[in-house]
């Protein structure tokens, strides 16, 4: 299954409300998660089963949708979230988005 | 705490072998299914290989079907993965990770840089 992200490049100011966008390539339900990757770091779980925070992650930190169509919502940008973000569908096989890479302007 | 630590990287030449193993600790290594997952230089990440814990059921992406081996020592804590026939398109960071029930990765290691290079 295509897992597609947008955008590819994020720039937003410090206190920002950032929305990332993940869609697939058909219905994956709600199997999708959500992953930071900080430069030079493995990739750490935030969100999964498209809207359960993962255990220790901050709650500015949120998913939501369904079906295709997910969003990671980051209420209030700090400039430790700088990362790459990636989404992963595990409805059918094991897929990866592209990734969004989110930077402070 | 969770720990999963990578070994057996390094340079190697194209068509040669190479095996990777990734030591498990502070949880029941055997109760987990456990995959292997790469990530090329600047790129994105890809789903490699996948064992489940008793190793009754093994997958593999297209892309290393027939070439890699995955496989796991329950008594050891230790996953591994055996390379062969390697490709400069296989050059990458490997990462073992481990999988929930449900099939998202709750924990990754550090990495395990591949390069396949003459």
């Amino acid at each position: 299954i295509q897992m597609t992200q947008s955008p590819s490049l994020l720039s937003a100011s410090v206190g920002d409300r950032v929305t990332l966008s993940c869609k697939a390539g058909q219905n994956i339900n709600n199997y999708l998660a959500w992953y930071q990757q900080k430069l030079g770091e493995a990739p750490k779980l935030l969100i999964y089963n498209a809207n359960s925070l993962q255990t220790g992650i901050p709650s500015r930190f949120s998913g939501s949708g369904s079906g295709t169509d997910f969003t990671l919502t980051i209420s209030s940008l700090q400039p430790e979230d700088v990362a790459t973000y990636f989404c992963q569908q595990y409805n059918s096989w094991l897929t990866f988005g592209s990734g969004t890479k989110l930077e402070i302007k | 705490e969770v720990q999963l630590v990578e070994s057996g990287g390094g340079l190697v030449q194209p068509g040669r072998s190479l095996k990777l193993s990734c030591l498990a600790s502070g949880f029941t290594f055997s109760n987990y299914g456990m995959n292997w997952i790469r990530q090329a230089p600047g790129k994105g990440l890809e789903w490699v290989a996948s064992i489940s814990s008793s190793s009754s059921y093994i997958y593999y992406a297209d892309t290393v079907k027939g070439r890699f081996t995955i496989s796991r020592d329950n008594a050891k804590n230790t996953l591994y993965l055996q390379m062969t026939s390697l490709r400069s398109e296989d050059t990458a960071l490997y990462y073992c990770a481990r999988i929930t029930t449900t099939g998202y990765f709750d924990y990754w290691g550090q990495g395990v840089m591949v390069t396949v290079s003459s």
